[in-house]
């Protein structure tokens, strides 16, 4: 069945550092790739998408590209701040069966000042 | 748009009792899941609806957990007799984006905690 597997955390880094979390799928078809997040007391927000293979996804310094030859879509910030620190869900979309997405298990990310 | 809403967001309960969650989705969407998270077993799909009607409830733990649609704007997921094990956070989240990506927006949660 479809999957997502992403880099375990948690991952701890300093204000302005590089991020990069890795992600990869399978998937029967061609998904709709997703990063969600999820900072202290709230529920997930959808953080960007991408619907097709080469597509980038941008939010808040965040990109991730949608990489078909290796199922990856791996997430990318620049430099990262404090308030970045949340955990961070890859999620994909069958789109061809109803609505329901796969999660992965979830990235905790910590930044130091 | 208020977005997904949840009540309560804390309940307190002691072991035995029964318990009612509450969701109202995104006016217009037709699905609606039901989730639950814990830090043992991270985030856990529990059932979800398409047009008021339960398309997958393999995820529900036991016979002691319920869900209903009556209606496109109102959901519960009812715990009777609730545990200490069903502690966790509950969220709501309801799709509908007929253009294809299928994205999911999440309620704020609600916290139960059973002593």
């Amino acid at each position: 069945g479809d999957s997502v597997t992403q880099m375990e955390g948690p991952v701890t880094l300093s204000e302005e550092a590089f991020l990069t979390i890795n992600c990869t799928y399978t998937a029967t078809g061609y998904p709709s790739l997703f990063w969600y997040v999820q900072y202290p007391g709230e529920g997930l927000q959808l953080l960007l998408k991408a619907t097709k293979a080469d597509d980038k996804g941008s939010n808040k310094g965040f990109e991730a590209t949608y990489r078909k030859e290796t199922t990856s879509f791996h997430l990318e910030k620049g430099s990262v701040q404090v308030s970045d620190s949340a955990v961070y869900f890859c999620a994909l979309s069958d789109g061809n069966r109803d609505d329901k997405i796969i999660f992965g298990k979830g990235t905790r990310l910590h930044i130091l000042p | 748009d208020a977005g997904v809403i949840q009540s309560p967001r804390h309940e307190v309960t002691e072991m035995g009792q029964e318990v009612t969650l509450r969701c109202k989705p995104i006016s217009g969407h037709d699905y609606l899941f039901w989730y639950r998270q814990t830090m043992m077993r991270g985030l856990e799909l529990l059932i979800y609806f398409n047009n008021n009607v339960p398309i997958d409830d393999s995820g529900m733990p036991e016979d002691r957990f319920s869900a209903k649609m009556p209606n496109a704007s109102f959901s519960t997921l009812k715990i009777q007799p609730s545990e200490p094990r069903d502690s966790a956070v509950y969220f709501c989240a309801s799709s509908g984006d007929r253009v294809g990506t299928y994205e999911q927006y999440f309620g704020p949660g609600t916290r139960l905690t059973v002593t």
